[in-house]
């Protein structure tokens, strides 16, 4: 029952590096999303999908790149790394069919945290 | 847009005592869903509670209880013979129900209380 995955857990990278991080969920779940927390900000939607093909932005999109070829799978990018997004990483997905069990919650993976020097 | 406000950064109790996080939401929705996530040093993020808006009995689970006030847009959560597996962030979060007319997808998550529970 892996749920949602995330990798890596941990990564640095210095300013002006590109990466991605990995997310997949093996819930079938249609929407899917990327939260940053930092400290006494609580957690911010970077984008979200609702389905393969489908994205949008969240509160704080910028510097981030996201795409969904699947159902699965959700990687965000970050396409010039910047120390502002040293972070903790979220991906979290969820169901959005009828009001069954566990209509509206979010699943979430591990988390990632990302350093940027 | 919704907001929700946890004014409470830190809280402490004692083990075995009750202790209560306070959350107050603002929407002018009808349809909607309000939780409670944990998250431990281990920073995994943890369902506690969830709270239908249109179901007025509050919510159990266990030690874990909530006061839903759906007038006053509030939203506390109730921890009762509090352990010390029970030290971690609490996020108060709300999302838009699938009636809304709104987007039901987004969480709007609370920045968060830290919880210390005291031996």
């Amino acid at each position: 029952n892996a749920g949602v995955t995330q990798t890596p857990k941990f990564q640095v990278l210095k300013t002006g590096q590109s990466m991605t991080l990995q997310c997949a969920q093996d819930m079938n779940h249609e929407y899917m999303s990327w939260y940053r927390q930092d400290p006494g900000m609580g957690l911010r939607l970077i984008h979200y999908s609702v389905g393969a093909g489908i994205t949008d932005q969240g509160e704080v999109p910028n510097g981030y790149n996201v795409s969904r070829s699947t159902t699965e799978d959700f990687p965000l990018r970050l396409l010039s790394a910047a120390p502002s997004q040293t972070s903790v990483y979220f991906c979290a997905s969820s169901s959005l069919m009828d009001r069954g069990l566990n209509y509206g919650e979010l699943f979430f993976g591990e988390g990632s945290r990302l350093t940027v020097l | 847009a919704q907001t929700v406000t946890q004014s409470q950064p830190e809280m402490s109790v004692q083990e075995a005592e009750t202790v209560t996080l306070s959350c107050t939401y603002d929407t002018s929705e009808s349809d909607y869903y309000l939780f409670w996530y944990k998250q431990p040093p281990s920073r995994q993020m943890i369902l506690v509670i969830r709270q239908e808006a249109y179901k007025q009995q509050n919510a159990t689970e266990n030690r874990f209880s909530v006061n839903f006030q759906k007038a006053a847009k509030s939203f506390s959560l109730k921890i009762s013979d509090s352990q010390l597996g029970d030290a971690a962030m609490y996020f108060c979060a709300y999302r838009s129900g699938p009636n809304s007319g709104g987007s039901n997808y987004k969480l709007t998550f609370g920045k968060g209380t830290l919880l210390t529970v005291n031996p």
